[in-house]
């Protein structure tokens, strides 16, 4: 079965600087997604790639899926308190684009 | 309604007890999930409507879960006899046809 490991597990940045997150997937992904989750919350979506080279970008965020199409990263660039949360990628399993797998995610937390 | 609603937010039952969470999808979603998240994990899919439908329940983990959407609109995850491996946050989104899913907030379940 298909598994998503994301790293680092947790991460903690002062505000203003970049970072990076990363998802691996055991095998190619065919559409991956980015959520993003505050505590005791519900997930929030950012973005959703499915061809090998894509990326897109929303405000501060970046995310990018390689080429082989198993590995995601999620770039944030000038952090700021507002990110702060746990993302996580989630790999589609067919059917509807609900239907995921997910990582166990990274917790982000920004320093003022 | 503007988003998926989830019912009650937080709900605590003692072991052996049965509990009913309810889901409210967007208005037209015809799509419905279930994740269930333990503390520290990412979310974990349970089960899937189309409609009435249940296309997909091979995430459920015993059969003392059981999930049902009778007129296509509201769901409602029910669990007997809890236990304290039980205890998680349970998620349900929902998605119109291929589109993006949407998450509610979540019922946090404790099992005591």
């Amino acid at each position: 079965s298909q598994e998503l490991e994301q790293s680092p597990q947790s991460l903690i940045v002062q505000e203003g600087k970049n970072l990076t997150i990363n998802c691996t997937s055991s095998k190619t992904l065919y559409g991956l997604y980015w959520y993003k989750q505050k505590y005791g919350e519900g997930l929030i979506f950012l973005m959703m790639l499915q061809k090998g080279g894509e990326e897109k970008s929303h405000e501060k965020i970046t995310a990018k899926l390689d080429e082989k199409k198993q590995q995601s990263s999620l770039h944030i660039t000038a952090s700021q308190p507002s990110h702060a949360g746990i993302y996580l990628c989630g790999a589609g399993r067919g059917g509807s684009q609900g239907n995921l797998i997910f990582g166990k995610g990274t917790k982000l937390s920004v320093k003022p | 309604g503007a988003g998926v609603s989830q019912s009650p937010r937080y709900k605590v039952a003692k072991r052996g007890q049965d509990v009913a969470l309810r889901c409210d999808p967007i208005s037209g979603h015809v799509s419905l999930f279930w994740y269930q998240q333990a503390l520290g994990q990412g979310p974990e899919f349970l089960t899937y409507f189309q409609n009435e439908a249940q296309l997909d329940k091979s995430g459920l983990p015993s059969d003392r879960f059981f999930a049902e959407r009778p007129e296509g609109s509201v769901s409602t995850l029910k669990i007997q006899r809890t236990q304290q491996e039980d205890s998680a946050v349970y998620l349900c989104a929902s998605s119109f046809g291929d589109w993006e899913a949407f998450f509610g907030q979540g019922t946090r379940l404790t099992v005591v």
